[in-house]
């Protein structure tokens, strides 16, 4: 059974920083490509990223460009989001999405992790 | 304001038949596939359509979606209390190398 689980969300100052991980489990992690998804609460769904299964091509949304970073560990099973220079508008549950297949410029997110929500205040 | 255009609320009533549509351009719809999100009240969003017009396994064959140059549409017949959630349509859209989402459509079973 696939498994995504998030974690690193929490209160952080505008400007600051975090890293969120999603560790996967139940499949070849390296053999997929994976993508962050935020939403605003009771808003709709924004892309933020994607990263191939091989880590070796990267995409991102203009709002996060420069300032967010993706990255995987296939040796861990892990996705992580590096998160820099936080605004008030960054605020929103952040979801990784599993691919299809190994390709990152796709819209096919198979399954979704719960999500974990970063708030940025101060 | 999303790439891709759906209108924010549906409605209906048990049994009845709703469509939900989702207009785009030349960069995401006219020349990728299409998807489409469910999301339930309180969860994560779920694939419902892949490929504009293909279920995954598990998804019942009341759901079917279909597209048409830049706009797709997704149909939900023999409507259900269970149906009442939120529909995304999604997209890679070329142009921006990124994926776009619509802005989501609420629907109620009345």
């Amino acid at each position: 059974e696939v498994q995504l689980l998030e974690s690193g969300g929490g209160l952080v100052q505008p400007g600051g920083s975090l890293r969120l991980s999603c560790a996967a489990s139940g499949f070849t992690f390296s053999s997929y490509a994976m993508s962050w998804v935020r939403q605003t609460p009771g808003k709709g769904l924004e892309w933020v990223s994607a990263m191939s299964g091989s880590g070796g091509s990267t995409y991102y949304a203009d709002s996060v460009k420069g300032r967010f970073t993706i990255s995987r560990d296939n040796s861990k099973n892990t996705l992580y989001l590096q998160m820099n220079s936080l605004r008030a508008e960054d605020t929103a549950i952040y979801y990784c999405a599993k691919a299809l297949g190994s390709v990152a410029g796709t819209s096919y997110f198979q399954h979704w992790g719960q999500g974990t929500l970063v708030t940025v205040s101060s | 304001q999303s790439v891709l255009t759906q209108p924010p609320s549906a409605s209906g009533t048990p049994g009845q038949r709703v469509t939900i549509s989702c207009s785009g351009s030349s960069s995401n719809i006219g020349s990728n596939y299409v998807f489409w999100y469910q999301q339930l009240p309180g969860t994560a969003p779920k694939l419902l359509i892949y490929n504009n017009n293909q279920r995954p396994s598990g998804v019942p064959d009341r759901f079917s979606g279909s597209k048409s140059g830049t706009s797709a549409s997704l149909a939900i017949s023999g409507l259900r209390s269970e149906d009442e959630a939120d529909y995304y349509c999604a997209a890679w859209d070329n142009s921006l190398s990124g994926v776009v989402f619509g802005g989501g459509t609420k629907l109620t079973v009345l």
